[in-house]
C-alpha cells in the first residue's frame, strides 16, 4: 500500500542553521505531495505542496521538490529560527481525498 | 472566517463505553474527513465524507462510523473503547473532492482509561 517515510528525530539545530528533512514514499499512481507542519499545542497546517513531478513548493522560507525518479520530497531551509520549532509531517495523497502521513520528525531550534 | 472546530477539546471515557466527536468544517466546504493521531505517530486516516455520503475508509474496525450532516457538519462514533482508542481525533474539510488544501481542526483528546 501507498506509505511515506521520513528520518527520525528529534532534530535539533542553532539558530541560522540549514535544515533537511528528508521524505521518501511508496505510491501507485501519481500522488500530491505534502508537507504539514504542528506548532506545539496547535493544528496541523499545510505548509507547502507539490501536485505533479519536478514542481517545487515553497512556502515561509521552506522548500521541497517532487523527484519522482527517486521518489522523495525532502524538505529545506537555509536559514532556521526558535519559531520553526514544531512537528514536521510530509504526507502523500493518491485518491478520495485521504492523506497519508509520514510517522513525523520533531525539530528544535536553540538560540 | 472561522476554521474547521471540533468539540469537545478534551474527552474522558473508561473502556466498553461510546463516544461521539463532532467536526464543523469551514463554510462552504463540502467534504470532511476524519483522523487519528497516536501520540508520537503521524495520523491516519479514518473516514472520508462528501454530500453526506462515505467516499473513503481507512483500516479501521466497525467500531468506528461516521456521518455527515445536510450542513456538512460531521460525526465520529466509537463504539465499545479500547485503551488503545485514546489520541487525538482530528477533524479536516476541503472545499470539493480533490482540491487542496486540506484544513485541519485543533482536534480532540480522548482519553481511554
Amino acid at each position: 500500500g501507498d506509505s511515506v517515510t521520513q528520518m527520525e528525530g528529534p532534530v535539533t539545530l542553532s539558530e541560522e542553521a540549514f535544515l533537511t528533512i528528508n521524505c521518501t514514499y511508496t505510491a501507485t499512481g501519481y500522488p500530491s505531495l505534502f508537507w504539514y507542519v504542528q506548532y506545539p499545542g496547535e493544528g496541523l497546517q499545510l505548509l507547502l505542496k507539490a501536485t505533479k513531478a519536478d514542481d517545487k513548493g515553497s512556502n515561509k522560507g521552506f522548500e521541497a521538490t517532487y523527484r519522482k525518479e527517486t521518489t522523495s520530497f525532502h524538505l529545506e531551509k537555509g536559514s532556521v529560527q526558535v519559531s520553526d520549532s514544531a512537528v514536521y509531517f510530509c504526507a502523500l495523497e493518491t485518491s478520495y481525498d485521504k492523506v497519508i502521513f509520514g510517522p513525523g520528525t520533531s525539530l528544535s531550534v536553540i538560540p | 472566517d472561522a476554521g474547521v472546530t471540533q468539540s469537545p477539546t478534551h474527552l474522558i471515557k473508561t473502556r466498553g463505553q461510546h463516544v461521539t466527536l463532532r467536526c464543523s468544517p469551514i463554510s462552504g466546504h463540502k467534504s470532511v474527513s476524519w483522523y487519528q493521531q497516536v501520540l508520537g505517530q503521524g495520523p491516519q486516516f479514518i473516514f472520508q465524507y462528501y454530500e453526506k455520503e462515505e467516499r473513503g475508509r481507512g483500516n479501521f474496525p466497525d467500531r468506528f462510523s461516521a456521518r455527515q450532516f445536510p450542513n456538512y457538519s460531521s460525526e465520529l462514533n466509537v463504539n465499545a473503547l479500547l485503551l488503545g482508542d485514546s489520541a487525538l481525533y482530528l477533524c479536516a474539510s476541503r472545499q470539493d473532492r480533490g482540491t487542496w488544501p486540506s484544513f485541519f481542526g485543533p482536534g480532540t483528546r480522548l482519553t481511554v482509561l
